[in-house]
């Protein structure tokens, strides 16, 4: 079956990087995902990989993926405070989408 | 991409009581998923709902607690019947276009 695994929190200076990590177990995933959800606010989407990339750049966001392994991370570049959320990644299998439990990503001054 | 319009946005119900959730999506979709997000927790999906055919129910979820409808390709509605406080949570809808998962604003449910 499906299993998407996180650390549950992460702390980093202002200005530092974050590297928020994710591992999952089905090798059928077509998409994996990265979604941010800020207190009392819904999700978005803040990048995705096709299972066939192994890196995407998005401005502030690199997502690396390691099939082999089956683990993806998501750097955040220059963190800054209203970067602090949970962060989900979720991999999109031909039945469903399956998120992993977050990391709340705290970002210090 | 396409957009999803759900309501209400939050509620406050007594135990014992029913609630029904509307999502409202602004482009045609095969597949709408319900998901459930407990406090502190991460969404745990309930059911998948197609047009016409009958609702899938993940382990743990029941047709009894949680009737779904999914009258046509745009539309879709979750009750949460005999609510008890337990229920509370927040409750999102979800369709797939192409590559990307989107999602209503969901409905945060207090039960007291």
């Amino acid at each position: 079956g499906e299993d998407v695994e996180q650390s549950l929190f992460l702390s980093v200076r202002e200005g530092d990087s974050s590297v928020i990590n994710c591992t999952y177990t089905d090798s059928s995933s077509t998409y994996l995902y990265w979604y941010k959800q800020e207190p009392g606010a819904g999700l978005q989407l803040l990048t995705y990989i096709f299972s066939n990339m192994d890196m995407k750049q998005d401005q502030r966001l690199t997502v690396l993926l390691n099939k082999k392994d089956k683990h993806l991370s998501l750097r955040i570049a220059d963190t800054q405070t209203g970067d602090s959320a949970i962060y989900f990644c979720a991999e999109m299998t031909a039945r469903q989408l399956t998120f992993g439990s977050g990391t709340q990503l705290t970002v210090l001054p | 991409s396409a957009v999803i319009s759900q309501k209400p946005s939050r509620d406050i119900c007594q135990r014992g009581t029913s609630l029904t959730i509307q999502c409202q999506v602004d482009s045609q979709v095969t597949m709408m998923f319900w998901y459930r997000q407990q406090p502190g927790q991460s969404l745990t999906l309930i059911a998948t709902a197609n047009q016409g055919s009958e609702a899938t129910y993940e382990s743990g979820f029941v047709i009894d607690k949680f009737p779904i409808s999914r009258p046509n390709l745009t539309f879709s509605t979750l009750t949460v019947s005999n609510m008890s406080p337990e229920d509370s949570s927040i409750y999102l809808c979800s369709s797939t276009m192409n590559t990307e998962a989107f999602f209503g604003q969901g409905t945060r449910l207090t039960v007291v």
